[in-house]
């Protein structure tokens, strides 16, 4: 089962324009953390966020997070078409055999257009 | 080498047959995990280990599925008697610690099952 979803499940914008994902989940979670997977590629760690932080940067990115709706976001701004990309968000929830486990939603699929 | 090392990076198979997939973590990588994508999903998690030892196979689908780490660094999964509902990208991934903070992915293994 997945415990994050986002939305929306794909979105495309034109280059120079900010793109906003949404993720939400079910459980309490310890940090949430964004991935980006290229088209048949591995995944890539964007950033971590905890859940004693509301807000984050790294670069172009900005998360944020609202452990009381449990949900997050991620704002990438000035996109370049290097951004087209899936996005995943993943909390840890627990796995139910004694150990906290990474979990992924479906994913975000953006396309910046030139 | 530098990251996480997968092999094959695409196996074709017929229904059936017996499957090996090998992953080669990050150096000094303690933890490493095995997921699953299906198309157009997120990594659906399948195995753990801490060292040699699986610390949590909750997410193996049924006993066809296996995995080992016998000297705590290259993991092999294994897949007996496959199914074509097995056909998946099998991603490994690695971290410093059990902790749930960033895995460094590999670029996975195309398992295609006719």
């Amino acid at each position: 089962s997945q415990q994050g979803e986002e939305d929306p499940q794909a979105l495309s914008i034109q280059e120079g324009e900010n793109a906003t994902m949404n993720c939400s989940y079910k459980t309490s979670i310890n940090n949430l953390q964004w991935y980006r997977q290229n088209s048949g590629r591995g995944l890539v760690h964007l950033i971590l966020i905890r859940s004693n932080e509301r807000e984050k940067h790294s670069g172009r990115l900005r998360v944020t997070l609202d452990t009381s709706k449990k949900s997050s976001s991620l704002l990438i701004t000035a996109s370049r078409a290097a951004d087209t990309a899936s996005y995943f968000c993943a909390t840890d929830a627990y796995s139910g055999a004694g150990s906290y486990q990474l979990t992924f939603g479906k994913g975000t699929k953006l396309s910046v257009i030139p | 080498g530098a990251g996480v090392s997968q092999t094959p990076s695409n196996k074709v198979t017929e229904k059936g047959k017996y499957v090996e997939l090998r992953c080669d973590p990050i150096s000094g990588h303690t933890a490493l995990y095995w997921y699953r994508q299906s198309l157009g999903q997120g990594p659906e998690f399948l195995i753990y280990f801490q060292g040699t030892g699986a610390a949590d196979d909750s997410g193996l689908p049924n006993d066809r599925f296996f995995a080992v780490r016998p000297e705590g660094s290259v993991s092999t999964l294994k897949i007996q008697r496959t199914e074509r509902g097995d056909s998946a990208v099998y991603l490994c991934a690695s971290s410093f610690s059990s902790l749930t903070g960033e895995l460094f992915f590999g670029e996975g293994s195309r398992l295609t099952v006719l």
